[in-house]
């Protein structure tokens, strides 16, 4: 069954560094979106991308943060320079069809750890 | 003013008990989805509704647009039903979820 991977499952930085998180969406997927889960707290939309660009995001998004598809395959994340706040789990997901609403697929997550 | 609320926050059952949890929401919505959360982490989803009802195996989820309000209904609890279950609704582009109901099952 297709499944959406991550990668790397736990990153441990310092502060002020660059990370880059990882995302192999479902293959014939057109939405894909970022989220985040600080410990203990509910899950909060951090971007949505459709058709090579972000079709919404969150106050949370600022220019800290970016997106990218490389390739036909990745989607990453991108923050510039972490903050303490960072730490959390961030989760990929992604939905087919052509409209926005669609069941969306997660992956395992990213435990991002910034020290 | 939270735009989605579950309730209850925590669930203690006996196995084989039979389960509901609910979700409000105050928002305009294009679907609401039930998912469940494994203490590992990863999410998974159970439904995704727009109107009506919708069951697979032991688990029902029923939505009333008019009430802004939809239920998930487990029967025949068992402890490997032990997770935490969040409610999320379509807004737009982006899934706005509930702060999730911790369920426990015991034997």
């Amino acid at each position: 069954e297709p499944e959406v991977t991550q990668t790397p499952s736990h990153q441990v930085t310092q502060m002020g560094q660059e990370v880059i998180l990882r995302c192999v969406p479902i293959s014939n997927h057109l939405y894909f979106y970022w989220y985040r889960q600080i410990l203990g707290q509910k899950v909060e939309f951090l971007v949505s991308f459709y058709n090579n660009e972000i079709s919404e995001k969150s106050e949370i998004f600022d220019d800290q943060f970016s997106v990218e598809r490389p390739d036909g395959s990745n989607f990453t994340l991108k923050i510039r320079s972490t903050k303490l706040e960072d730490s959390a789990m961030y989760f990929c997901a992604s939905s087919g069809g052509t409209l926005s609403y669609n069941e969306q697929f997660f992956g395992p997550g990213t435990r991002l750890t910034v020290l | 003013k939270n735009e989605v609320e579950q309730s209850p926050q925590n669930l203690t059952a006996q196995e084989g008990e039979f389960i509901t949890i609910n979700c409000s929401y105050s928002v305009g919505i294009s679907a609401l989805h039930w998912l469940q959360q494994h203490p590992g982490g990863g999410i998974v989803s159970l439904f995704m509704l727009s109107s009506g009802k919708k069951k697979h195996g032991r688990l029902i989820a029923t939505i009333n647009i008019q009430e802004k309000h939809s239920s998930l209904h487990i029967t025949a609890s068992h402890p490997r039903d032990s997770a935490v279950y969040i409610c999320a609704v379509t807004q737009g582009n982006k899934l706005v979820f509930g702060a999730g109901t911790i369920l426990r099952v015991k034997s």
